[in-house]
């Protein structure tokens, strides 16, 4: 089955750090660009980051540059995110989508919660 | 940040038509395309529409979608209960050097 599998999200201090992952499986997924996109509680979609087939190339939202890091391991089948300083705004539910050759998100993971609270 | 403007909500009977626009800027719809998602609420996006008015498969033909210099819309015709989700639109902007979301916009079917 084609399908992304998020994992890693939980309750975190403000300041703290989290690794998100995102297992994929049904499809070739070093031949696919990844994105993670958030969603605070009650809010709009947010584009986070994406990285290349290869993992040379990423880019990140403004409001996560230099604190986030996306990265992949082809071998197995999985995206990551590294996020570290994390601060009550970064509260949200974390999914990880596929980007086709459209600039679209074709196939989306079903998310996990990250909450940041003291 | 949502830098592409969407109306907050629409409406229609069973069968009506409805249409939803997205407003952006010469940096992100109009030099790029937009693509459309539906939301249930409670569930990840799903991929409505790709390359302004591609329909993936499996999407009905009721929906369709549109782009005219920074600007671009959504129709749904021959709206079903099952239409009533949160929609947004998205584009890749030049200037941000990311993609960027529209606002969102719920529909209900009355």
């Amino acid at each position: 089955e084609v399908q992304l599998v998020e994992s890693g999200g939980g309750l975190v201090q403000p300041g703290g750090s989290l690794r998100l992952s995102c297992a994929a499986s049904g499809f070739t997924f070093s031949s696919y660009w990844m994105h993670w996109v958030r969603q605070a509680p009650g809010k709009g979609l947010v584009w986070v980051s994406r990285i290349n087939t290869d993992g040379s190339s990423t880019n990140y939202a403004d409001s996560v540059k230099g604190r986030f890091t996306v990265s992949r391991d082809n071998a197995k089948n999985t995206l990551y995110l590294q996020m570290n300083s994390l601060r009550d705004a970064d509260t949200a539910v974390y999914y990880c989508a596929r980007g086709n050759g459209y600039n679209a998100f074709d196939l989306w993971g079903q998310g996990t919660v990250v909450t940041v609270s003291s | 940040q949502s830098v592409l403007t969407q109306p907050p909500s629409a409406s229609g009977t069973p069968g009506q038509r409805v249409t939803i626009s997205c407003s952006g800027s010469s940096s992100n719809i109009g030099c790029n395309t937009v693509t459309w998602y539906q939301q249930i609420p409670g569930t990840a996006p799903k991929l409505l529409m790709y390359n302004n008015n591609q329909r993936p498969s499996g999407v009905p033909d009721r929906f369709s979608g549109s782009k005219s210099g920074t600007s671009a819309s959504l129709a749904i015709s021959g709206l079903q209960s099952e239409d009533e989700a949160d929609y947004y639109c998205a584009a890749w902007d030049d200037n941000l050097n990311g993609f960027v979301f529209g606002t969102g916009t719920e529909v209900t079917v009355l």
